[in-house]
């Protein structure tokens, strides 16, 4: 069974940054690519990048571009995300999901449980 | 690229079908749905495709089904149940980035 674990919760200062963790398990991780999402609270679902645990390349949503970098530790089964100069616009939960895609973004067909991020003085 | 009404609703029992319409140049892209119940995280569904055929996640009641018409993507949940009360979002790929619909919450009456 398709099994994604993500980090705790964090509490940052505006620009800091926070990383994100994300422990996949039940499916060979590098036969998939790992999407981010971000959820600010009472919105929608919001796509921020992906990477391919098969060959690392990585796609980024515009609004997140020059300040995300997601990365897949195939050895670890692991993806991560990193978001640096964070403000308060950043507090929110962030979600990892299977991606279908190894060459470029495709579907999601799992997500980890949620990481709550809140930015705050 | 992916729109979808902002609300739907049926009577407890009933059945609703929630529509995500995609952008004409993804006509034969196949998208995929996802149900976010209140204070939870989303969980997948469904894959709808754009030959009108679908395959569900492990685990999802026979009352939940997907159709496709052109450029519209349809959930239909059949036999509403309370815990059907929830938001579901639509959610694809276009030009190399990963796109998810304005999201639609049902009410169940």
């Amino acid at each position: 069974q398709v099994h994604l674990v993500q980090s705790g919760a964090e509490v940052k200062k505006p620009g800091a940054s926070v990383q994100v963790s994300c422990k996949a398990s039940g499916y060979t991780f590098a036969n998939y690519g790992v999407s981010w999402v971000r959820q600010a609270p009472g919105q929608g679902l919001e796509w921020m990048g992906w990477v391919s645990a098969y060959s690392g390349f990585t796609s980024y949503a515009e609004n997140f571009r020059g300040r995300i970098t997601v990365t897949a530790d195939t050895s670890a089964a692991t993806a991560y995300m990193e978001l640096r100069g964070l403000t308060s616009a950043d507090t929110a939960v962030f979600f990892c999901a299977r991606d279908l895609g190894i060459f470029a973004p495709d579907n999601i067909d799992s997500w980890g449980q949620g990481t709550l991020v809140t930015v705050s003085s | 690229v992916l729109t979808q009404s902002p609300s739907a609703s049926a009577a407890l029992g009933a059945s609703v079908t929630i529509t995500c319409t995609v952008n004409s140049v993804y006509e034969t892209y196949a998208i995929s749905w996802h149900q976010q119940q209140p204070e939870k995280g989303p969980r997948y569904l469904m894959t709808v495709n754009s030959n009108d055929t679908y395959m569900k996640a492990d685990g999802i009641p026979d009352r939940f089904s997907g159709s496709s018409s052109g450029t519209e993507r349809h959930l239909t949940i059949s036999s509403l149940q309370s815990e059907d009360e929830a938001d579901y979002y639509c959610q694809t790929w276009g030009t190399g980035i990963g796109v998810f619909g304005g999201g639609t919450k049902v009410t169940v009456l």
